[in-house]
């Protein structure tokens, strides 16, 4: 089956510094990519779509200059947190949509991030 | 507000009878609606979308669901329940409202018992 995987699974790193999630389709192109955040306790927020070769369309609220988004090519995406903060901790999740199909469907395992 | 409520934390049904997740969502735009399914130490799949055509919706692994604007509900259903069926459900609302939102309910865990 399809398999989206990203990376780092978990990163912890310092107050004002910047931290880059990979999100990659292993065996499909994705002409589209999802970002999601997932609060403790809470259900996901989509933060952003992202399209290959284009400009990442946010969802209402989200900082697109505090998360910046790269789809460079049809299997990767990748989230910048910059500048980041205690408040940015929390779970990442990508999606990916194969271009042959009209649906999101597969979702990576999502990066734990830390900011201490 | 946009808001979606899924009635239930907690499900358990025993193997070979009717699944029902129920999701209420709030919205003054026509939404579009999701079905995910989250399996442990899994990511999650799409199990069927609503996009204003059919009101029934067929998904995958036998799981179906109906869309009924008076009542502003959404909720899942699946005849009998399989052992696999074992899962975190999330039921998901996308609206436009000038610019897209997309939100999530907080999930129903389904046990299945043999």
């Amino acid at each position: 089956g399809a398999v989206v995987s990203q990376h780092p699974s978990r990163v912890i790193c310092k107050s004002g510094t910047s931290v880059k999630i990979e999100c990659r389709s292993l065996d499909f192109q994705a002409t589209t990519m999802f970002w999601y955040r997932q609060f403790p306790k809470q259900s996901l927020m989509l933060m952003a779509t992202s399209n290959e070769g284009s400009k990442a369309t946010y969802e209402q609220g989200v900082e697109k200059d505090k998360f910046l988004i790269n789809h460079a090519s049809l299997t990767l995406s990748t989230l910048t947190v910059t500048s980041a903060h205690p408040e940015d901790s929390s779970f990442y999740i990508c999606s990916a949509r194969p271009t042959t199909q009209g649906y999101e469907a597969f979702f990576g395992q999502g990066t734990r991030l830390t900011v201490v | 507000a946009q808001s979606v409520t899924q009635l239930d934390s907690h499900v358990s049904v025993s193997e070979g009878t009717p699944v029902l997740l129920r999701c209420n969502y709030s919205s003054s735009y026509s939404p579009s609606l999701f079905w995910y399914v989250q399996h442990p130490n899994k990511g999650l799949q799409l199990l069927l979308k609503y996009t204003s055509a059919a009101t029934l919706v067929k998904g995958i692994n036998g799981f179906e669901a109906e869309f009924k604007k008076s009542e502003t509900s959404f909720h899942l259903t699946k005849p009998s329940a399989h052992m696999s069926d074992a899962a975190e459900y999330f039921c998901v609302v996308r609206i436009n409202t000038g610019g897209f939102k997309t939100i999530f309910g907080a999930g129903t865990r389904l046990f299945v018992k043999a």
